[in-house]
Parts: C-alpha cells; sequence; structure tokens
C-alpha cells in the first residue's frame, strides 16, 4: 500500500482537453512537490505547496494542496502534446529528510 | 552546470556479480538519496544522506549499501545482484526541505 495514492494511473486525451490528476494520502505533509518526468529522464519539479488551501498556478497547470494538508490536485487547461508525461507527486513529512512519492500518473495528449 | 552526474547509463549483470553505481554532485547539496523505480511506478527510496559520513535506509535497502566519505559522492553498491533488482536507479540531492530534488538521468541495470 502506498502513503501516496496517485488517481488515475493512466489518462489519453486529445489536445485541448482539460484533465486533473490527484494525489491522496491519509497522513498530513508539510510540504508537497509535483514532478514531471519524461522518458529516459529524472524527474523535474514542477511546483511546490506548503500551505493548506493554497492554489499555484503554471501557465496552464493549477496546483491545490487541500485544507488538511492530505492531498493535492493537478489540473492541465487545454493540455497539449508537450504535457505529455508521468506526473509524481511527493510528500515531505513535518522535520523529515525524505520524499514520499505517489505512484504516479502517466498522461498522453494526441495530436 | 553539470548537476547530478550518475555512471554508468547502462548495465547488464548476471545474478550474483557485484557493481557499483556512481552518483556525484557538483552544487555543494548535503542531502543525497538513491531511488528505484520499476516500469510505469513511482520512485521508491532505497538509501539516503544527510550529509558526509551519515547514511540512513528508505523504504528498499535490502540488497544495496551506500557510503558517503565525501559531499560530492554517494555510491550505491550491489553485492549480490538478483533479478528482483531490475530497475533504473535515480540518483537525487538537494539543499534545504523546501528545495526542489536534482535528479540524474538514471542508470538503467538489467540482471539476467
Amino acid at each position: 500500500t502506498q502513503l501516496l495514492e496517485q488517481s488515475p494511473q493512466f489518462l489519453s486525451i486529445q489536445e485541448g482537453e482539460n484533465l486533473t490528476v490527484y494525489c491522496n494520502s491519509s497522513s498530513v505533509f508539510s510540504s508537497l512537490q509535483w514532478y514531471r518526468q519524461e522518458p529516459g529522464e529524472g524527474p523535474v519539479l514542477l511546483v511546490t505547496v506548503v500551505t493548506g488551501g493554497e492554489v499555484k498556478k503554471l501557465k496552464r497547470l493549477t496546483f491545490q494542496f487541500g485544507d488538511a494538508r492530505k492531498d493535492s490536485s493537478l489540473h492541465i487547461t487545454a493540455a497539449q502534446p508537450g504535457d505529455t508525461g508521468l506526473y509524481l507527486c511527493a510528500g515531505v513529512k513535518a522535520a523529515g529528510n525524505k520524499l514520499t512519492f505517489g505512484g504516479g500518473t502517466r498522461v498522453l495528449v494526441k495530436p | 552546470n553539470a548537476g547530478v552526474t550518475q555512471t554508468p547509463k547502462f548495465r547488464i549483470l548476471k545474478i550474483g556479480q557485484s557493481m557499483t553505481l556512481q552518483c556525484a554532485q557538483d552544487m555543494n547539496h548535503n542531502y543525497m538519496y538513491w531511488y528505484r523505480q520499476d516500469p510505469g511506478m513511482g520512485l521508491k527510496l532505497i538509501y539516503y544522506s544527510v550529509g558526509a559520513g551519515i547514511t540512513d535506509k528508505g523504504e528498499v535497502p535490502n540488497g544495496y549499501n551506500v557510503s558517503r566519505s565525501t559531499t560530492e559522492d554517494f555510491p550505491l553498491r550491489l553485492e549480490l545482484a538478483a533479478p528482483s533488482q531490475t530497475s533504473v536507479y535515480f540518483c537525487a540531492s538537494r539543499d534545504t526541505e523546501l528545495q526542489p530534488q536534482h535528479f540524474g538521468d538514471g542508470t538503467r541495470l538489467s540482471i539476467l
């Protein structure tokens, strides 16, 4: 059982559609990060959220941290083929030195 | 800017062989991490280090060993390779808790 559950595991959509990826846990995290990983490369950080209820926007990507700091979501508006990749959420517990990763959501945006 | 450098990029081992995966970072980060990623999955923490001379186990440490004699280097050792260790291994480093982890490009390891 993973500490951070991501859903869905796989998402295939057409260019221009919207999508949402969820990251849920029964544990509280002091901060949560979202990464994107492309084939043959390491994950690259998209955003860090630290405050319950926080919403951050990065162009067409909107990230939300749940009020109780147990869950997060990533919403992509008008998806483009360049958004294709594996999206990973990762949480840090209070005074923790480690990141706990979710299982990932593989997103495919077809032109 | 080199960042985090992992070598080798690819390796095939026979069951029972040993090898060391190298990881070096030039950002003077104290925190370093080793993960494994199985196909289509997230990352699982093997070992981590909060500074030179200090290492600690992650979620899946069995079958692996690490050392941290310098700030820059954090090698991962497989003593008796097993097929279950076939995976892609990522090394990462970071500065502080809220800073991102910087990942290397990974080492793809197959054990046959």
